[in-house]
């Protein structure tokens, strides 16, 4: 249980246009979901925190009309990097967080999506 | 700001002896700890969360959680070859299927054949 998933894995597209990625929880609703963002060699940046049918809170130094972020249903939240430039180049990865799962909190990753702009 | 401190290695362990991560945090009022694996160029694997202090078993896998000291820290007993990776700490404010974590950069293990 508890697999999110991620589409595209890898993406490579000219700079100035859209992306799109797509987080899905594929086996459990998910109350929260989380868009956190990985550069070579550093951790991961918590991006923004999305619920279902409410805006997303982004973290301070996110660009919110840069990085879209869809959460229409439970089990499924988008991200759109517009505009993309080569400094938007990471490892974007999404998670899905559960309540009372295995009678805790914890979140669960997708496996990532590797965004390159040429 | 919050901030979540890990040496970050190489840690280098034969195979077979117990590894030893540790993970500081400057944020008191953190509530949930967590432990991830990451392979190269893949996404977090989580290990084991803990939420209270002392100790959290799960098979080869201890956590240990001293929240006077702002201290977490992972043992992995007879480490195999497949543990090699980055260890990522992570810490929430509050429970973590429902906040944001917080990462340190990770220690990267070797397991020495």
């Amino acid at each position: 249980g508890a697999v999110v998933s991620q589409h595209p894995s890898r993406v490579i597209c000219k700079s100035g246009t859209s992306v799109k990625i797509e987080c899905r929880s594929l086996d459990f609703q998910a109350t929260t979901m989380f868009w956190y963002r990985q550069f070579p060699k550093q951790s991961l940046m918590l991006m923004a925190t999305s619920n279902e049918g409410s805006k997303a809170t982004y973290e301070q130094g996110v660009e919110k009309d840069k990085f879209l972020i869809n959460h229409a249903s439970l089990t499924l939240s988008t991200l759109t990097v517009t505009s993309a430039h080569p400094e938007d180049s990471s490892f974007y990865i999404c998670s899905a967080g559960v309540l009372g799962f295995t009678s805790t909190d914890t979140q669960y990753f997708g496996p990532g999506t590797r965004l390159t702009v040429l | 700001q919050k901030e979540v401190e890990q040496n970050s290695g190489p840690l280098s362990v034969p195979e077979g002896a117990i590894a030893s991560l540790n993970c500081t945090y400057s944020d008191r009022g953190s509530q949930s700890f967590f432990w991830y694996r990451q392979y190269s160029g893949k996404s977090p694997e989580l290990i084991m969360f803990i939420y209270s202090n002392g100790d959290k078993e799960d098979g080869r896998f201890t956590a240990q959680l001293n929240k006077a000291s702002q201290y977490v820290s992972l043992l992995i007993r007879d480490s195999q070859p497949s543990d090699s990776a980055t260890y990522l700490c992570a810490v929430a404010y509050s429970g973590g299927g429902a906040d944001g974590l917080t990462f340190g950069k990770g220690t990267h293990l070797i397991i020495q054949p």
